[in-house]
């Protein structure tokens, strides 16, 4: 079936390194994809958001990468600090639905001060 | 602006009863949709909301439910609660007729049936 994985579970790094989390994709006729940030006792925060017609997205210190070709997503964090220390999760859309996303299990994010 | 808001932000049920859960969504915000997150099955999609009927639905049994008023606000019911209904409920928004428009979810309402 439909589903979106990721690679790594817990991701912990250094205050000030970058961070990369990753993300796999089944359903090659996805064509919108988004990245949340969870942190505890609170609902997902929307980070940013790239659609299939793109290969690159930047935002405030987080880049979003795309590749169609191996159905892989990630989320680049520059310059991580405590406040970024949370669960992320990537989730695609199919073409065709608006309100239904189907969400990865997440990865916690670990910064170290 | 207003964020997505949810009520109440705690619950405790017992087995068997029903509940129902409110969500106001972002001002101007039209569809509305609702997730399960839970530590076994992650975030599940329930269903969606526009202009007062349901757009699209997940794989749930007949027990969860939903509507749409036309203030665009959103209540979820679950009857006949059974202990595996414990979870976080969340609503989110997004703009309707845009299609590539971000969903914007709620704190959500922890839902705890003994």
């Amino acid at each position: 079936g439909e589903s979106v994985g990721l690679h790594l579970p817990t991701l912990s790094v250094q205050e000030g390194d970058n961070s990369i989390i990753n993300c796999a994709y089944s359903n090659s006729a996805s064509d919108y994809f988004i990245w949340y940030k969870q942190e505890s006792g609170k609902g997902p925060q929307f980070i940013i958001d790239i659609r299939s017609n793109m290969d690159k997205r930047q935002g405030q210190r987080v880049t979003v990468l795309l590749n169609k070709t191996v159905k892989h997503l990630s989320l680049q964090i520059a310059a991580t600090q405590p406040g970024d220390s949370a669960v992320y999760f990537c989730a695609e859309r199919g073409a065709g639905n608006t309100g239904k996303l189907i969400f990865g299990q997440g990865t916690t994010l670990q910064v170290k001060p | 602006k207003a964020g997505v808001t949810q009520t109440p932000r705690y619950l405790i049920k017992t087995r068997g009863q029903q509940v129902t859960l409110s969500c106001s969504p972002i001002s101007g915000h039209r569809s509305v949709s609702w997730y399960q997150q839970t530590p076994g099955q992650g975030l599940q999609f329930l269903f969606e909301y526009f202009s007062e009927t349901q757009r699209n639905k997940g794989n749930f049994p007949g027990r969860f439910s939903g509507r749409q008023f036309s203030n665009s606000r959103s209540e979820m019911n679950v009857s006949t609660l059974e202990l595996g209904d414990s979870a976080l409920y969340l609503c989110a928004s997004s703009l309707a007729g845009n299609y590539n428009s971000p969903l914007h979810f709620g704190n959500g309402t922890r839902l705890t049936v003994t």
